[in-house]
């Protein structure tokens, strides 16, 4: 079954500061990855998405992924972080069951932004 | 337009009741996903409906179950209520159910089993 790994549980970093929050998926021949934002007491959030074509994709609020088929990565970044970015961050694939399409998460990446 | 919506927001039951958790789609949709996400994890998928039948379910027991009516709003029955159904529950609705029809979730309802 296809699965996503988030690698760090939690990313403290500092406001203006990069950041990389790293996703790796397990191979399979069509691969449809998603990063999703939790706000604390909040439902989730789409940032961006990854069905097919160009390989760098763009999402709201500044943030991109790249699909890095040779690594199996999809990590998340953004070149400046601002205090209201500190949430919760998901990633998921996208995959059947039964004929349903349904999304399998990562266990989450809790971005902090110090100031 | 409304988004998705779940009532309520919180409850509190003890092991071995039964509880009934709604969700209003968004207007225009007629897909309802339920995710159940444990603290401090991702959320996992328990079932689908699509135009009022259940179209896909992910490892949960039959004690989980639900319905989708005309209006597509939906409800996620629990019987028998265990200490580890304690969980935030959060349901998505969505225009059809491929990859390309974006899930869009409500804020969830925080259940605490006692």
């Amino acid at each position: 079954a296809q699965s996503v790994t988030q690698l760090d549980s939690q990313v403290p970093v500092f406001e203006e500061a990069p950041v990389e929050l790293r996703c790796n998926y397990s191979s399979s021949v069509s691969v449809y990855l998603f990063w999703y934002v939790q706000y604390p007491n909040q439902g989730l959030q789409l940032l961006l998405k990854y069905l097919s074509g160009s390989t760098l994709v763009k999402g709201i609020n500044g943030f991109e992924a790249e699909f890095n088929k040779s690594q199996t990565s999809f990590h998340l970044r953004k070149p400046s972080v601002h205090i209201s970015d500190t949430a919760e961050y998901f990633c998921a694939v996208s995959v059947y069951s039964g004929s349903a399409r349904q999304l399998t998460f990562g266990s989450g990446t809790q971005l902090t932004v110090l100031p | 337009e409304t988004g998705v919506t779940q009532s309520p927001t919180h409850l509190i039951k003890t092991r071995g009741q039964q509880v009934t958790l709604r969700c209003s789609s968004q207007s225009g949709h007629n897909t309802v996903s339920w995710y159940q996400q444990a603290l401090g994890q991702g959320p996992q998928f328990i079932f689908q409906y699509y135009r009022e039948e259940e179209n896909g379910r992910g490892n949960f027991p039959p004690r989980f179950s639900g319905l989708q009516f005309p209006n597509y709003s939906s409800e996620l029955n629990v019987n028998a209520l265990e200490l580890d159904d304690s969980a935030l529950y959060l349901c998505a609705s969505s225009q059809g159910s491929t990859v390309y029809n974006e899930q869009f979730f409500g804020p969830g309802t925080r259940l605490t089993v006692l």
